[in-house]
């Protein structure tokens, strides 16, 4: 069974820090990631998906990476900004078909001004 | 397009009561998907439609669930006879493979059952 896990729960950090956040599979036969943000109480929204052959995406400045043999995947922001704050929540698909997404328990990160 | 839309937001009804919401997904979009989401976790699968046609259910959807997507556009999901451990925000999400993989969410419906 596909179980995902997020380290660290929370993050503090001040403005302008660079940062990394971390998610984890136990099964590493996956056919995408994604990464989510989601403000409280709100929905989710997708920042990046990665294929299962792919290593990283990027956008602006959020870069995702993957390295399905070790079941790693790590989202790194940098020069973060108060608007950052937020719950960031990983999710691994396991095949092209409608199979839902699993998703970890989320990060919460706090970027202080 | 205007992105995912549920109905209503936000539900306090009391326990024993009926609920039902609503998802309209994005136009066009085949794939729906229910989720769970309780405080200080992430989303759990509830159950899918392709089109019309239901798919896919968790085992969590218990025989109280149940969800329709009657025309292939938008969905329901009633649960009967509510219970306090059903208290949680049922996100809906609809997705189509020429979007590239990438998943739309709603802002969510949050159920508190008093």
């Amino acid at each position: 069974k596909q179980e995902v896990t997020q380290i660290p729960a929370a993050l503090s950090v001040p403005e302008g820090e660079n940062l990394v956040l971390n998610c984890s599979f136990t099964d590493s036969a996956i056919y995408n990631l994604q990464w989510f943000r989601q403000d409280p109480g709100k929905g989710l929204t997708s920042l990046l998906l990665i294929q299962s052959s792919q290593r990283e995406q990027t956008s602006g400045r959020l870069n995702a990476s993957l390295d399905k043999s070790s079941g790693r995947s790590t989202l790194y922001i940098a020069a973060s900004q108060p608007g950052d704050s937020a719950t960031y929540l990983c999710a691994v698909k396991t095949n092209q078909a409608g199979t839902a997404l699993i998703f970890g328990k989320g990060t919460t990160l706090s970027v202080s001004s | 397009d205007t992105g995912v839309s549920q109905d209503p937001r936000h539900k306090i009804t009391k326990r024993g009561q009926n609920v039902t919401f609503r998802c309209d997904p994005i136009s066009e979009h085949n794939r729906l998907y229910w989720y769970r989401q309780t405080l200080g976790q992430g989303p759990e699968f509830l159950t899918y439609f392709q089109n019309e046609a239901q798919l896919e259910k968790s085992r969590l959807l218990s025989d109280r669930f149940s969800a329709e997507r009657p025309k292939g556009s938008f969905s329901t999901l009633e649960i009967q006879r509510t219970e306090q451990g059903d208290s949680a925000m049922y996100l809906c999400a609809s997705i189509t493979l020429d979007s590239g993989n990438t998943i739309y969410f709603g802002e969510g419906s949050w159920l508190t059952v008093v």
